[in-house]
């Protein structure tokens, strides 16, 4: 299958700061890319849809000057959690599907854990 | 209602049992369906993907999708303690703009 390459893997930052975490599709394009949180043993929460050279669609309650995702290229969306508090703790998944084929399956990161300390 | 139900278990059989997973859903406009393998901390693997009504098979797992019972199935043959995960079903549509809908996700404990 297609692979997504999600980095870092892991980060720890202090409350306050910024982190920005990176979603490549490797061997595709993508002109529209999703950015997922999951809480422990709970399933995907679909926080917004990337699309490549427009503006994020954020889902109801996703605040989007707090979750700045940009997708510039066909290729790479990258999420920026802005003044990061430890609510905003958790493990953020980003998924991609072919715009080259008509299938709608998507691909997934290996996701990013996020810890504000 | 939930557009996707998924009973979250978790589901635990011995070494070789078949597995069977289910998904209800809503929403008659979904035309496509996946299930994922999703292990801790890591994020989803797609397993299986189908179009429509029917039976697909690859390896040990089989998916089904009965669209006219709004019902879908992963069965898991010769169930694997490596098996062990939580599993996703998930459906998507083109209808009013892109859409893909997740459930909760099935825990899977497979003993050894």
């Amino acid at each position: 299958g297609a692979v997504v390459s999600q980095h870092p893997s892991w980060v720890i930052c202090k409350s306050g700061t910024s982190v920005k975490i990176e979603c490549r599709s490797l061997d595709f394009q993508a002109t529209t890319m999703f950015w997922y949180r999951q809480f422990p043993k709970q399933s995907l929460m679909l926080m917004a849809t990337s699309n490549e050279g427009s503006k994020a669609t954020y889902e109801q309650g996703v605040e989007k000057d707090k979750f700045l995702i940009n997708h510039a290229s066909l290729t790479l969306s990258t999420l920026t959690v802005t003044s990061a508090h430890p609510e905003d703790s958790s493990f953020y998944i980003c998924s991609a599907r072919d715009s080259g084929t008509a299938n709608t399956e998507a691909f997934f990161g290996q996701g990013t854990r996020l810890t504000v300390v | 209602q939930k557009e996707v139900e998924q009973d979250p278990g978790p589901l635990s059989v011995p070494e070789g049992a078949i597995v069977s997973l289910n998904c209800t859903y809503s929403n008659s406009a979904f035309q496509y369906f996946m299930w994922y393998r999703q292990y801790s901390r890591k994020g989803p693997e797609l397993l299986m993907y189908t179009y429509s009504s029917g039976n697909k098979e690859d390896g040990r797992f089989t998916a089904q999708v009965d669209k006219s019972s709004k019902y879908i199935s992963l069965f898991i043959r010769d169930s694997q303690p490596s098996d062990s995960a939580t599993y996703l079903c998930a459906m998507s549509s083109w209808t009013g703009g892109f859409k893909t809908i997740f459930g909760a996700g099935t825990r899977l404990f497979v003993k050894a």
